[in-house]
């Protein structure tokens, strides 16, 4: 079946201009998962969502970023006045259920270059 | 601070090699510890998820033991191929539904033909 898809798969923006990353989940996967991989770094958690509870948007690092998610569908992370720190491998992950049972499913990732 | 400690940070091995690493986690209100396999140009692909003291699992030639009481988990790969090459990602989850992963930076795997 259709894995994650993310898109666009590549992006490269000015510094100061918003950017809009998309997601598809795997169609009845209630969580879905924002993660970015700066260079030399980690996976570094952004924000969860599971279902229609309120999101954990525990790892978005400022008030820049910002993501939606309707339902269980589709999800979209706002970049808005870009910096170069946000430079990164965005991925997005989905699951059937929670991550203390359920194991992830990443889709391709979004590499953003800001310069 | 959550942190989850993998080692080596990269490996080199000769095809038929078996080789282990290690991904170190607090073991307080820990839930589960996930391993991933993520090969250049791929998506991160998942291996195991294991959540008991004492848990072993087993896809083919990789295999994963758990121990939670001292917050460790080995992976093992057993007659490495140049296919294993990848890096190996692991994550704990701290809050069960209420809660993320936290990921290791990887063990990097590199297998000689």
């Amino acid at each position: 079946g259709a894995g994650v898809s993310q898109s666009p798969s590549n992006k490269v923006t000015e510094k100061g201009k918003d950017v809009e990353l998309r997601c598809d989940p795997i169609s009845g996967h209630t969580a879905l998962y924002w993660y970015r991989q700066r260079l030399g770094q980690g996976l570094e958690f952004l924000i969860y969502f599971q279902g229609n509870s309120a999101p954990d948007k525990s790892g978005l690092p400022s008030d820049r970023f910002s993501a939606e998610r309707t339902g269980e569908s589709v999800s979209t992370l706002t970049i808005q006045r870009t910096q170069q720190e946000d430079s990164a491998v965005y991925l997005c992950a989905s699951s059937e259920g929670d991550v203390s049972t359920y194991e992830q499913y990443f889709g391709p990732g979004t590499r953003l270059t800001v310069t | 601070i959550l942190n989850v400690e993998q080692s080596p940070q990269s490996l080199h091995v000769q095809e038929g090699d078996s080789t282990n690493f290690t991904c170190s986690f607090p073991s307080s209100n820990f839930y589960a510890l996930h391993w991933y396999r993520w090969e250049t140009a791929k998506s991160p692909e998942a291996l195991f998820v294991m959540t008991l003291n004492g848990d072993e699992k087993k896809k083919g030639r990789i295999s994963a033991t758990l121990n939670t009481k001292e917050g460790y988990s080995y992976l093992y790969i057993k007659g490495s191929q140049p296919e294993d090459s990848a890096t190996y990602l692991c994550a704990s989850n701290y809050g069960g539904s209420q809660g993320n992963l936290i990921f290791g930076k990887g063990t990097k795997l590199s297998v000689k033909p």
